[in-house]
């Protein structure tokens, strides 16, 4: 199995605080994801890293922020939280150097609840 | 943009049962085509891939053919365990997307003893 851990693995947070999730990797993979899961929507992208500093949006960024300082760690930040950012978050790595044909290796999952 | 569709669930079979899950996608250019699956309380996992039209992914039991001309990846299995209940997930991605997958929405299968 991939070398990936996420925590925490479950959190409960009041609207309006801040929430750092974090993703950490063993494999030294290039390529960090951050992936939502709702009921109805499948796994949406919110932000992927491709090198340490170097980030990007997915199609769902809008009130996150995200930081890579180094190769393992990939954070995802919500600077305010919301109700509607209740959800599965998911870190994936990859180990394809932009080629596309290497599949994902997901961590378990931080269960997100905004109260 | 890409987009995967996936046949909408939940799906309930019997032990032995034979399996199809409908796939199909709209993707510019050549994507690679995965089928993960995800158990209760995990993340996904990577079940079987496929990487150009007409090839055949397949791994513990369960086949999809790539195809192009209807742009479809199929799931199949021909004989359902127990174990095998989960929610599956067809997903693409494009050779110039920096490895970005596109899912569906996932198809949750139960079998029953």
């Amino acid at each position: 199995d991939a070398g990936i851990t996420q925590s925490p693995r479950h959190k409960v947070t009041e609207t309006g605080t801040p929430v750092t999730l974090r993703c950490h990797q063993t494999e030294n993979h290039r390529y960090m994801y951050w992936y939502r899961q709702d009921p109805g929507h499948g796994l949406r992208l919110i932000h992927y890293s491709y090198g340490v500093k170097d980030t990007d949006k997915g199609e769902v960024s809008d009130g996150y922020s995200v930081s890579r300082s180094k190769t393992e760690d990939f954070l995802l930040t919500l600077e305010s939280a919301t109700s509607s950012q209740t959800s599965v978050y998911f870190c994936a790595i990859s180990e394809s150097e932009a080629l596309g044909d290497s599949p994902l290796h997901f961590g378990n999952g931080t269960r997100l609840t905004v109260t | 943009g890409n987009s995967v569709t996936q046949m909408e669930g939940p799906v309930t079979l019997s032990e032995e049962a034979f399996l199809t899950i409908n796939c199909t996608y709209t993707a510019t250019g050549y994507p690679s085509l995965f089928w993960y699956v995800q158990y209760p309380g995990e993340g996904l996992q990577l079940l079987l891939k496929a990487t150009k039209a007409d090839d055949k992914g397949s791994n513990k039991g369960f086949e999809a053919t790539y195809r192009k001309e209807t742009t479809s990846f199929h799931l199949e299995k021909g004989s359902v365990q127990v174990s095998d209940s989960a929610v599956y997930f067809c997903a693409l991605s494009g050779n110039t997307n920096a490895g970005k997958s596109t899912f569906g929405d996932g198809t949750t299968l139960t079998v029953k003893p």
